[in-house]
């Protein structure tokens, strides 16, 4: 069963900071992993998607990196913003059932970002 | 935006009724999966539909079911609610069903049950 864990759980930083955000994964067969942004309430925005094949993927200030045999992703988010401030969630896809493949996502619990001005 | 559009926004319910829930694809996706959010956790997997029919399910009962329609439109629903059911339901439109195809989430619909 894949199992996804963010560290740290919480994050407060003073704006201009550099930062990392990791995850872990239990289950190395994955076919592509995800990052999120979630606001207070709302749905899921997507910042990023690494497919299995790919090393890490650049979107803006945000850099995702993905290690597929040690089972880890880390986001890094250059220059923080005080818009930076939402749940950060990290999502690994794929799964097999009696031989159907289908795209499900195993999300982590998330990381809870705070940047103050 | 996503394209991806969910309704009700917010609904309120009692123990024990059922309640539907509804989601508008991206035009072109044909598959559309099921999420459920409780308060401070990531989503978990309920289940996805491929052209109409169910292609996974996640560790749900079967009071929870779908509905996919050929206009793009899907429908959750779940009978004899429990408090427990209070969530956000998350639901999701991909191209294809494949692994490889990213999931574009709709806003969702708060669900609180008393």
């Amino acid at each position: 069963k894949q199992e996804v864990t963010q560290i740290p759980a919480a994050l407060s930083v003073p704006e201009g900071e550099n930062l990392v955000l990791n995850c872990s994964f239990t289950d190395s067969a994955i076919y592509n992993l995800q990052w999120f942004r979630q606001d207070p309430g709302k749905g899921l925005t997507s910042l990023l998607l690494i497919q299995s094949s790919q090393r890490e993927q650049t979107s803006g200030r945000l850099n995702a990196s993905l290690d597929k045999s040690s089972g880890r992703s880390t986001l890094y988010i250059a220059a923080s913003q005080p818009g930076d401030s939402a749940t950060y969630l990290c999502a690994v896809g794929g799964a097999n059932a009696g031989g159907t493949s289908y795209g499900k996502l195993t999300f982590g619990q998330g990381t809870i970002l705070t940047v103050h001005p | 935006e996503t394209g991806v559009t969910q309704s009700p926004t917010h609904l309120i319910k009692t123990r024990g009724q059922q309640v539907t829930l509804r989601c508008s694809s991206q035009s072109g996706h044909n598959t559309v999966s099921w999420y459920q959010q409780a308060l401070g956790q990531g989503p978990q997997f309920i289940f996805q539909y491929y052209r109409e029919e169910e292609n996974g399910r996640g560790n749900f009962p079967p009071r929870f079911s779908g509905l996919q329609f050929p206009n793009y439109s899907s429908e959750l629903n779940v009978n004899a609610l429990e408090l427990d059911d209070s969530a956000l339901y998350l639901c999701a439109s991909s191209l294809d069903r494949g692994q490889t195809y990213e999931q574009y989430f709709g806003p969702g619909t708060r669900l609180t049950v008393t």
